[in-house]
């Protein structure tokens, strides 16, 4: 079945540090693949996605690359800021005709950006 | 911007009592998703519905569980016995069909937060 791992937190960098948050998969096929965020006290939203290989996913400054060869998508970010400071899930859509599909969670990344 | 809204955002109920948790999906969605997270574990598929009827389902979503599309808007996820392990955050997602092969994005509510004790 489908699997996403995640590396552990808690994650501790000061702001403007450069962040990397490593991503792997294991499914068949080409599934599609996510970014999601929980700030605290709040919901899942989306912080962005690639649907095919090698596409690179962006929004606020992040980005994760689809990489097929080593079914990877680590999240990075180039200057973090203490607003960044959230809980990162890694998640991937299988494909089925039909559309529409469960995701598949990683088990979150907490980020904590001290001043 | 159209968005999942959830209601309540917390819920406490004694061991023993049914629950209902309500969704209110983006209105142009036809795939209707609930998740649960236990404090400090990962997001956990549940169930998915579409076409008033369940199209998948995780080993976690037993007898005690059920869905129901009662009025064409509400999504509501039905618990009927709480156990003290019910306890968790339960998302409500949507998504919108798009065609034969092809992925779709799900938007997720705000959650809602049940308590058994």
């Amino acid at each position: 079945g489908n699997s996403v791992t995640q590396m552990e937190g808690p994650v501790t960098l000061s702001e403007e540090a450069f962040l990397t948050i490593n991503c792997t998969y294991t499914a068949t096929g080409y599934p599609s693949l996510f970014w999601y965020v929980q700030y605290p006290g709040e919901g899942l939203q989306l912080l962005l996605k690639a649907t095919k290989a090698d596409d690179k996913g962006s929004n606020k400054g992040f980005e994760a690359t689809y990489r097929k060869e080593t079914t990877s998508f680590h999240l990075e970010k180039g200057s973090v800021q203490v607003s960044d400071s959230a809980v990162y899930f890694c998640a991937l859509r299988g494909v089925l005709t039909g559309g529409g599909n469960k995701l598949t969670f990683g088990t979150g990344t907490q980020l904590k950006v001290e001043l | 911007e159209p968005e999942v809204t959830q209601t309540p955002s917390h819920q406490v109920t004694q061991m023993g009592q049914e629950v209902i948790l309500r969704c209110v999906p983006i209105s142009n969605h036809l795939y209707f998703y609930w998740y649960r997270q236990i404090l400090g574990q990962k997001v956990e598929f549940l169930v998915s519905f579409y076409n008033n009827e369940i199209s998948e389902k995780s080993e976690i979503f037993d007898d005690q569980f059920s869905v129901e599309r009662p009025d064409g808007s509400n999504f509501t996820l039905k618990i009927r016995s709480t156990k003290l392990e019910d306890s968790a955050m339960y998302f409500c997602a949507s998504s919108e069909v798009q065609g034969l092969g092809r992925n779709t994005e799900a938007f997720f509510g705000q959650g809602t937060r049940l308590t058994v004790v």
